[in-house]
């Protein structure tokens, strides 16, 4: 198994260009996050997707949208990049637990996008 | 909002010490707390958790605690190796499944 694919791995936009980066995972789990990740600020929740069909919006939404396209796929769009959305974004996953308890998240490896 | 905090933001021990990190959460319904480990320019592993039923739980040299009524958790490393140098994450299930992640812990351990 693959776990978490992100694509791509380093992506380098002009300041009002847009892109989308991809997320793919075959762990057939139902949950599916997308967080970006910038020195000193941890790990901060821009959208998550708790199973098919449905999204919302995470701590930090504004400037992207997310298409929950199956339930293996999890796209994040940035529809006219900033240089405030340089950054590394990560695509987790997990499986809701039983009782409601939560279960571990497995991570992509990251996708490094400088907006200059 | 939902909120946690993590203490200390780095931290550098001797190797064969311990180290201890520290967090706190504002949502009272959380039931899960990861730690997640994070070496240079790699994404994040899961190295324990601790659900709500449980006070304590140890994986070898990694013990973690809860205290739900003071709504604080921390993460125990014993015997610390140059190889445990990390960034350290912290994170509790919100109310929407979703989880929200303390801000870090750098540890470096110093041979």
């Amino acid at each position: 198994n693959a776990g978490v694919t992100q694509t791509p791995k380093f992506q380098v936009l002009k300041t009002g260009q847009s892109m989308t980066l991809q997320c793919a995972q075959d762990m057939n789990h139902n949950s599916m996050y997308w967080y970006r990740q910038d020195p000193g600020m941890g790990l901060r929740l821009i959208y998550y997707s708790a199973s098919e069909g449905t999204t919302d919006k995470g701590e930090v939404p504004n400037g992207y949208n997310v298409s929950r396209l199956n339930k293996r796929e999890f796209s994040l769009r940035l529809e006219s990049a900033a240089p405030s959305q340089t950054s590394v974004y990560f695509c987790a996953s997990s499986l809701p637990g039983a009782l409601g308890l939560g279960t571990e998240a497995f991570f992509g490896q990251g996708t490094r996008l400088t907006v200059v | 909002g939902e909120n946690v905090e993590q203490h200390p933001s780095t931290l550098s021990v001797q190797e064969g010490d311990s180290a201890v990190i520290k967090c706190t959460y504002s949502d009272s319904a959380s039931n899960y707390f990861p730690w997640y480990k994070q070496e240079l320019g790699k994404r994040p592993q899961l190295i324990i958790d601790i659900r709500s039923n449980v006070g304590e739980k140890k994986d070898q040299r990694i013990a973690v605690t809860l205290n739900k009524t003071a709504k604080h958790f921390s993460l125990h490393i014993t015997e610390t190796q140059p190889e445990d140098s990390a960034v350290y994450f912290c994170a509790a299930r919100g109310s929407q499944g979703n989880l929200i992640f303390g801000k870090g812990t750098k540890l470096s351990v110093k041979p």
